[in-house]
């Protein structure tokens, strides 16, 4: 079984400003692990996935995460805030191939102009 | 690209009512997903299905059935509708895992039931 947690439902960070989002993860399995984002009144899109290649995954709009099986964590970072951030982001974990996706309850990301 | 569409983005029904949500795909996926989204809960699995005809439950099924006649469809049912079931859905996809194991999500449908 698999589950995350993000910590944080609200993360308010100002232009500019380092954007870190956490995600912890529990999995039975070597996990595969996903970052979505949410635009208001938009469905989900991916924005990253680690599947047990570079610990270090780069995504869409200069965001990165790094998996430490260590920390069991799979935070989210952008070096510098844009105001078009703004958005929710949902971590999620699978144990890959067919296995549906568990998703965290999401964080609601504000940049402060 | 993948589309994902859904058929009606609010929908207003009334208590004890029977409705319909449509989801369609035009990537030839199998797999086929519905998820409800709600403040503080994050997203979650209502039903899934691997192919055509066959289903499976997810985490919240309860007041809720889905149809997938065909491939390229998955619909999404209430039996009869209640105030609880006020919410966010979202359809989504799951591409092969050799083509990248992704989950595309159509633009949701916002279900008011009073």
């Amino acid at each position: 079984a698999q589950s995350v947690t993000q910590l944080g439902s609200h993360v308010s960070v100002s232009e500019g400003a380092l954007v870190l989002l956490r995600c912890n993860y529990s999995s039975s399995v070597p996990p595969y692990l996903f970052w979505y984002v949410q635009y208001p009144n938009q469905g989900l899109q991916l924005l990253l996935k680690y599947t047990s290649a570079a610990t270090l995954v780069k995504g869409i709009n200069g965001f990165e995460a790094e998996f430490k099986k260590s920390e069991t964590s799979f935070h989210l970072t952008k070096p510098s805030a844009h105001m078009s951030d703004a958005a929710e982001y949902f971590c999620a974990v699978s144990g890959g191939g067919n296995e549906k996706l568990t998703f965290g309850t999401g964080t609601r990301l504000t940049i402060i102009p | 690209d993948v589309k994902v569409t859904q058929s009606s983005r609010y929908l207003v029904k009334r208590t004890g009512e029977k409705v319909f949500l449509e989801c369609v795909q035009d990537m030839d996926h199998e797999n086929m997903f519905w998820y409800r989204q709600d403040p503080g809960l994050g997203l979650r699995l209502i039903y899934f299905s691997y192919d055509v005809k066959m289903k499976e439950k997810g985490d919240i099924p309860e007041g809720y059935s889905v149809s997938r006649e065909k491939k390229e469809r998955f619909s999404l049912i209430l039996e009869s509708a209640s105030t609880n079931q006020t919410s966010m859905y979202l359809c989504a996809t799951l591409s092969p895992w050799g083509q990248g194991g992704e989950q595309y999500f159509g633009p949701g449908t916002r279900l008011t039931v009073t």
